[in-house]
């Protein structure tokens, strides 16, 4: 099967303006999550999607950041505006319910704010 | 708020040595993942534990998980070179469906 597709894989922006990113999950998998992973830390759920609907979006800054799945398949992730501590690897997985099954991760794309 | 800790946070060991990294939860949680991520790579994820006191085995790697569910470790018999990564533990909180990633042991094996 085909995994988690990502993209872009790499973006070099500067601070203040805005960056979006694309996520395709497996095909069937309902759940759909989107990680912040900063050099040397685990990832960090930013929004976690239950079909089209959002389950959890606690940890998202949404002064700045914006998700959406509209059709319960692709995703994507906004920032606008960047800031340097945005710099870090944007991490989607996917799984076939909720997290309480194993997650399936993309390539992830790697943002640089300079 | 709820944290997943893991120590230590880096090993060096030569190749042929065992190697250990733990995990510990400050609240309950209904299931523990491990995940191995390589240099440059993504989190993979390798197993799960779902029942309190269950032992999980993998050819060399083995996984525990606590009997009060809060904590996890994963132990490595004779490294190899190809076993280099960052181990992360992540679980799910009891009362929510939420996953949260200890901040990862890293693994260098010297041969």
């Amino acid at each position: 099967e085909a995994g988690v597709a990502q993209s872009p894989r790499y973006k070099i922006i500067e601070k203040r303006q805005s960056v979006a990113f694309w996520c395709n999950p497996i095909s069937g998998h309902a759940t759909l999550y989107w990680y912040q992973q900063i050099l040397g830390q685990g990832p960090k759920l930013l929004i976690q999607f239950q079909n089209n609907g959002v389950v959890d979006d606690s940890q998202l800054p949404k002064d700045r950041f914006s998700a959406e799945r509209l059709k319960g398949v692709d995703s994507t992730l906004k920032i606008q505006p960047a800031k340097l501590e945005d710099s870090a690897v944007y991490l989607c997985a996917s799984s076939p319910q909720f997290s309480n099954q194993p997650q399936h991760f993309g390539d992830g794309t790697r943002l640089s704010i300079l | 708020g709820q944290q997943v800790m893991q120590i230590p946070q880096y090993q060096h060991v030569q190749e042929g040595e065992d190697f250990t990294t733990y995990c510990n939860s400050s609240t309950t949680l209904s299931n523990i993942q491990w995940y191995k991520q390589r240099p440059g790579g993504h989190p993979v994820f390798l197993i799960q534990l779902v029942k309190s006191g269950e032992v999980k085995k993998q050819k060399r790697l083995t996984f525990q998980f606590g009997e009060a569910k809060k904590n996890s470790s994963l132990h490595i018999t004779a490294t190899q070179t190809t076993d280099v990564g960052t181990y992360f533990c992540a679980g799910p909180p009891s009362n929510t469906g939420k996953l949260i990633f200890g901040q990862g042991t890293t693994l260098q094996v010297k041969p």
